[in-house]
């Protein structure tokens, strides 16, 4: 059982190319999310998803894009990479039938852009 | 707006002492609460998690206390052992709302 899949896990963008970042869950959850951890910020959420074919808007969603794919799949997209989305970036996953459940976490695409 | 604070960057404790992390919340829509555990170069992990209907909930180590009045929760961890040492989220959400929220953690440091 793999859980929740990130790819890649290093990445070094220059400044202004554009890359997708990759997630799937194996879960059957219909929950997901992308965060971003950077030294004194926490978990700062992106976006998140909480079915198939919907997105919504998280703390920090200012040049950044989704697409929930399908089910399994949700995918980040920096269009015109800046050195300030230089961070680590996880992908996590949360089953919504059940209320009370925790989320499951990749482990992290560690994203540099110079 | 920080909805979810954790307002020590830093904990040191004692090996068999006991550790209490500290979360305050602000949005009063918040109805369930979990603790994640982070090691460096992995992916958050869970820990414990409480619902707003209960006032306490044990899992072997740790328990978490949450003050609905005050909107404040901690995460005990007795007896502190040195793989304790990791950063310590805690995270909201409210129900019907799938926006889970994270604080700034905590660096909990074990020392033998």
């Amino acid at each position: 059982n793999a859980g929740v899949t990130q790819t890649p896990k290093f990445q070094v963008l220059k400044t202004g190319q554009s890359m997708t970042l990759q997630c799937a869950q194996d879960m059957n959850h219909n929950s997901m999310y992308w965060y971003r951890q950077d030294p004194g910020m926490g978990l700062r959420l992106i976006y998140y998803s909480a079915s198939e074919g919907t997105t919504d808007k998280g703390e920090v969603p200012n040049g950044y894009n989704v697409s929930r794919l399908n089910k399994r799949e949700f995918s980040l997209r920096l269009e015109s990479a800046a050195p300030s989305q230089t961070s680590v970036y996880f992908c996590a996953s949360r089953d919504r039938g059940n209320m009370n459940t925790e989320a499951f976490f990749g482990q992290g695409t560690r994203l540099t852009v110079v | 707006d920080q909805q979810v604070k954790q307002n020590s960057p830093s904990l040191s404790v004692q090996e068999g002492r006991i550790s209490i992390l500290n979360c305050d919340y602000t949005n009063s829509m918040f109805d369930y609460f979990l603790w994640y555990k982070k090691y460096p170069a992995e992916g958050p992990t869970f820990l414990i998690s409480i619902s707003s209907i209960k006032d306490k909930n044990e899992d072997g180590r740790f328990t978490v206390f949450l003050n609905k009045s005050a909107k404040h929760l901690s995460l005990h961890i007795v007896p502190s052992q040195p793989g304790d040492s990791a950063v310590y989220f805690c995270a909201a959400i409210g129900f019907g709302n799938e926006k889970l929220t994270f604080g700034t953690g905590t660096r909990l440091t074990i020392i033998p």
